[in-house]
């Protein structure tokens, strides 16, 4: 069965550098997203994708961070200049219809 | 914006028996209401969902009602066994905003 798949499985940086989640969706899906999880509380969902533009935003997703579908598989998501309250589970998901298929997450460790 | 309260957010059962989580959503607009399991360090995986046009959704051992007018919906697991040990999410979603928003989760243990 397709899955989606997330690298890296855990980043570490320090503090005001960029980071690159990447992400390649389920082939056949559409509709692309990215949620957060901070150790121990509930997905926080970020951003959604849809057509090479994002359809929807949350409040978390400020000016320092940015998806990206560079090519036919890959979904990108960036954050320029990480925070120590970046620190998360960032779950990547796309969907044909409704349900939502998740990724491993990567774990963002910023130090 | 929509929100989602769930409850409780700990629950411990004795093997054997029914657990049931309850959530609550605020917008009439949502339509889809997904129920996912998240064990320790992996990724929240769907278990059973229900869409707005539906009352009640059974799949084996785990049961999802709807009640529209209320705005509540539940999650029920008869029969518990310990691999249902994990943590609960209840979610809803519109097709207007496109997102999932989460409850803060229910964690379920099971007690031998």
């Amino acid at each position: 069965e397709p899955e989606v798949t997330q690298t890296p499985s855990h980043q570490v940086t320090q503090m005001g550098q960029e980071v690159i989640l990447r992400c390649v969706p389920i082939s056949n899906h559409l509709y692309f997203y990215w949620y957060r999880q901070i150790l121990g509380q509930k997905v926080e969902f970020l951003v959604s994708f849809y057509n090479n533009e994002i359809s929807e935003k949350s409040e978390i997703f400020d000016d320092q961070f940015s998806v990206e579908r560079p090519d036919g598989s890959n979904f990108t998501l960036k954050i320029r200049s990480t925070k120590l309250e970046d620190s998360a589970m960032y779950f990547c998901a796309s969907r044909p219809l409704n349900e939502q298929y998740f990724g491993p997450g990567t774990r963002l460790t910023v130090t | 914006g929509e929100n989602v309260e769930q409850h409780p957010s700990t629950l411990s059962v004795q093997e054997g028996d029914s657990a049931v989580i309850k959530c609550t959503y605020s917008d009439s607009a949502s339509n889809y209401f997904p129920w996912y399991k998240q064990e320790l360090g992996k990724r929240p995986q769907l278990i059973i969902d229900i869409r707005s046009n539906v009352g009640e959704k059974k799949d084996q051992r785990i049961a999802v009602t709807l009640n529209k007018t209320a705005k509540h919906f539940s999650l029920h697991i008869t029969e518990t066994q310990p691999e249902d040990s994990a943590v609960y999410f209840c979610a809803s979603y519109m097709n207007r905003d496109d997102k999932i928003i989460f409850g803060k989760g229910t964690r379920l243990h099971i007690l031998p």
